[in-house]
């Protein structure tokens, strides 16, 4: 099936500070990758949805100035948490629908980036 | 305003039990449903689609339906195993901007015992 990976997976960062979250389809392109914040027992919250070669579409309340996207290939999209503080830290996921499956489709989702900022 | 509902209790059965899980729904009307399985700090796994026009779905020990009028979705496991332990989702998709994008509840925790 299709992989979505996500690297770092953990990371840990100081206030002030930017974070830097990548997001790959290993085995697919994805010409549309999602980017999602959890908090703990809490749903997935879509921040911004990500087209490659053309700028996000960020979600009522998220800053696009903070959460920097950039979706530069078909394999590869990017998220950055800028000046990041205490509140901004918690579970980032990824997903992505296969470029190749016309219609509508399961996201198959990354194993998700936990950032913890002090 | 949209609202999807998933018991925040988490639900305990017995190993070989039917396990049943609610999600329901207001102020909406998807196209299409989906259910996932989430671990602790891991992505959602996609489990099963079921789409508006459809009432049951079944896929080896699972189980969907989708009551259109009661905006109401079932997903059942039968056979359950201490594996299946996990936090199931359900993400409702609606038409945003040409894309269809889903809207996830917040996930029931299932708790199989041996």
């Amino acid at each position: 099936g299709a992989v979505v990976s996500q690297h770092p997976s953990w990371v840990i960062c100081k206030s002030g500070t930017s974070v830097k979250i990548e997001c790959r389809s290993l085995d697919f392109q994805a010409t549309t990758m999602f980017w999602y914040r959890q908090f703990p027992k809490q749903s997935l919250m879509l921040m911004a949805t990500s087209n490659e070669g053309s700028k996000a579409t960020y979600e009522q309340g998220v800053e696009k100035d903070k959460f920097l996207i950039n979706h530069a290939s078909l394999t590869l999209s990017t998220l950055t948490v800028t000046s990041a503080h205490p509140e901004d830290s918690s579970f980032y996921i990824c997903s992505a629908r296969d470029q190749a499956v016309r219609g509508i489709d399961e996201q198959y989702f990354g194993p998700g980036t936990r950032l913890t900022v002090t | 305003s949209q609202k999807i509902e998933q018991n925040s209790e988490a639900l305990n059965i017995q190993e070989g039990k039917t396990a049943t899980l609610t999600c329901n729904y207001t102020n909406y009307s998807p196209a299409y449903l989906q259910w996932y399985r989430q671990d602790p700090g891991r992505g959602p796994v996609f489990l099963l689609l079921i789409r508006e026009n459809e009432k049951e779905k079944r896929k080896e020990r699972l189980k969907v339906t989708f009551d259109t009028t009661l905006k109401q979705s079932l997903f059942h496991i039968t056979a359950s195993q201490p594996a299946d332990s996990a936090t199931y989702l359900c993400a409702l998709d609606g038409v945003t901007g040409g894309s269809y994008i889903p809207t996830f509840g917040r996930g029931t925790s299932l708790i199989v015992h041996p």
